[in-house]
């Protein structure tokens, strides 16, 4: 079965530090997302992406996060400078026709800031 | 905006024994989405639910939902200490491309 793959699974970076997640969607699919959960807690929608532009973000996603799709298959997202409230798990999801046949989630990136 | 909110928080049951989990929106959705997260793990999709009305079983988790009533519930028949998991329910609104996610459900089933 298709999967999205996220790379790395766990990073540790020091505050003020970037970092870049990087993302393979799956290859037919169009429509690319980041969410983030936070230890213990839901899951939040940061960006959507569609057609190589940003198609709706959340107040999360603020300048110090952008997001990439540099080549036909690496979908990534940085933060700039991060804080000690980015580290959360980031899960990267695609799907194919907007959610209606549902949405494929990564296995997550760990990201803890010290 | 929408707001998408799950009960019972914690669900501690015992094997063989049925249960309801409740997901209530609090907009308009043209869908909804029940995923599976086992600790340290990714979301595991469910369910998709597209219409009202619409039901979905598979094994022992069926799934409904009423878009009168702006709710979704997921029901447990006969659980298996197998299902112990967080189970989210997530929904979409037409106009945006994002998903909401409930708060989760952490499930327990003791043997």
């Amino acid at each position: 079965e298709p999967e999205v793959t996220q790379t790395p699974s766990h990073q540790v970076t020091q505050m003020g530090q970037e970092v870049i997640l990087r993302c393979v969607p799956i290859s037919n699919h169009l429509y690319f997302y980041w969410y983030r959960q936070i230890l213990g807690q839901k899951v939040e929608f940061l960006v959507s992406f569609y057609n190589n532009e940003i198609s709706e973000k959340s107040e999360i996603f603020d300048d110090q996060f952008s997001v990439e799709r540099p080549d036909g298959s690496n979908f990534t997202l940085k933060i700039r400078s991060t804080k000690l409230e980015d580290s959360a798990m980031y899960f990267c999801a695609s799907s194919e026709a907007g959610g209606v046949h549902g949405y494929t989630f990564g296995s997550g990136t760990r990201l803890t800031v010290v | 905006e929408l707001k998408v909110e799950q009960n019972p928080l914690f669900l501690s049951m015992q094997e063989g024994k049925n249960y309801t989990i409740y997901c209530n929106y609090s907009t308009t959705s043209d869908r909804l989405y029940w995923y599976r997260q086992d600790p340290g793990k990714s979301l595991e999709s469910l369910f998709v639910l597209l219409s009202n009305g619409a039901v979905k079983q598979e094994g022992r988790l069926m799934a409904s939902l009423d878009t009168k009533a702006r709710l979704s519930t997921l029901h447990i028949t006969a659980a298996v200490h197998d299902l112990s998991a967080t189970y989210f329910c997530a929904a979409h609104t037409g106009t945006a491309s994002k998903l909401t996610f409930g708060t989760g459900t952490r499930l327990q089933v003791t043997l």
